[in-house]
């Protein structure tokens, strides 16, 4: 099994269309999640961490189930300036002091006028 | 400059040579780190260095030598590389390993993108 699987994709929406992504880890001890973005042909930059308790920024909203070790992505309200490819990250803790961000291979998102 | 810096941000270079690539961060972190993304593959990490201590290979070849001189710099010295060796590299800084369990995020640099001839 993949150590971090997202949706294929792409996923082509219409603006202000909501969209989901989600990703699954292999990992049942890791503890720290992230959504990054990448631009293409630019480096990644983080999103949005991923809390317990389910997190929200504005139109973005990220939701943890540790039972289901599933991650994901909901993007309200899609704008153009939101295509982008979203990485789905997890530590894989190794019981070092430095562990691992394992990245998935992303979802590219195209928000279409 | 702010964040993470890498040059070059384009290189070409035949088999047989020697070039090295340079990153710099300007963000007081304690950690850094070497990726590899290929077209079609996720992130693949090569190296982490803590504290200019070196703490994670992960099986990359010898022909990728990497340098960490003081916790702002970080090199990766390139020799006799593969024309599969053509891929962005991306370098990363963070704060510090695991607290309590919990990693924190990593910025990374905007990439040098390698054409190995």
């Amino acid at each position: 099994r993949k150590e971090v699987e997202q949706d294929p994709g792409p996923f082509n929406v219409p603006e202000g269309a909501t969209v989901a992504f989600n990703c699954t880890y292999s990992n049942s001890a890791s503890q720290s999640f992230f959504w990054y973005r990448q631009d293409c042909r630019k480096e990644p930059k983080l999103l949005m961490s991923v809390y317990s308790s389910g997190n929200e920024d504005g139109r973005f909203t990220a939701q943890l189930n540790r039972a289901s070790q599933y991650i994901s992505l909901l993007i309200r309200d899609s704008k153009l300036s939101d295509s982008a490819t979203y990485l789905c990250v997890v530590n894989m803790d190794d019981g070092g002091s430095q562990g691992n961000l394992i990245f998935g291979k992303g979802t590219k998102l195209s928000v279409k006028p | 400059e702010t964040g993470v810096t890498q040059t070059p941000r384009h290189l070409v270079m035949g088999m047989t040579n020697k070039k090295s690539l340079k990153c710099e961060q300007h963000l007081g972190h304690n950690a850094m780190y070497w990726y590899k993304q290929s077209a079609k593959k996720p992130l693949e990490l090569m190296f982490v260095y803590s504290l200019e201590e070196r703490v994670e290979n992960n099986s990359v070849p010898s022909r990728f030598s990497p340098e960490c001189p003081n916790s702002s710099h970080l090199f990766l010295h390139l020799h006799t590389l593969q024309p599969e060796d053509s891929a962005l590299y991306l370098c990363a800084s963070s704060q510090g390993g695991a607290i309590g369990g919990v990693y924190n995020e990593q910025f990374f640099g905007p990439g040098t993108r390698l054409t190995v001839l």
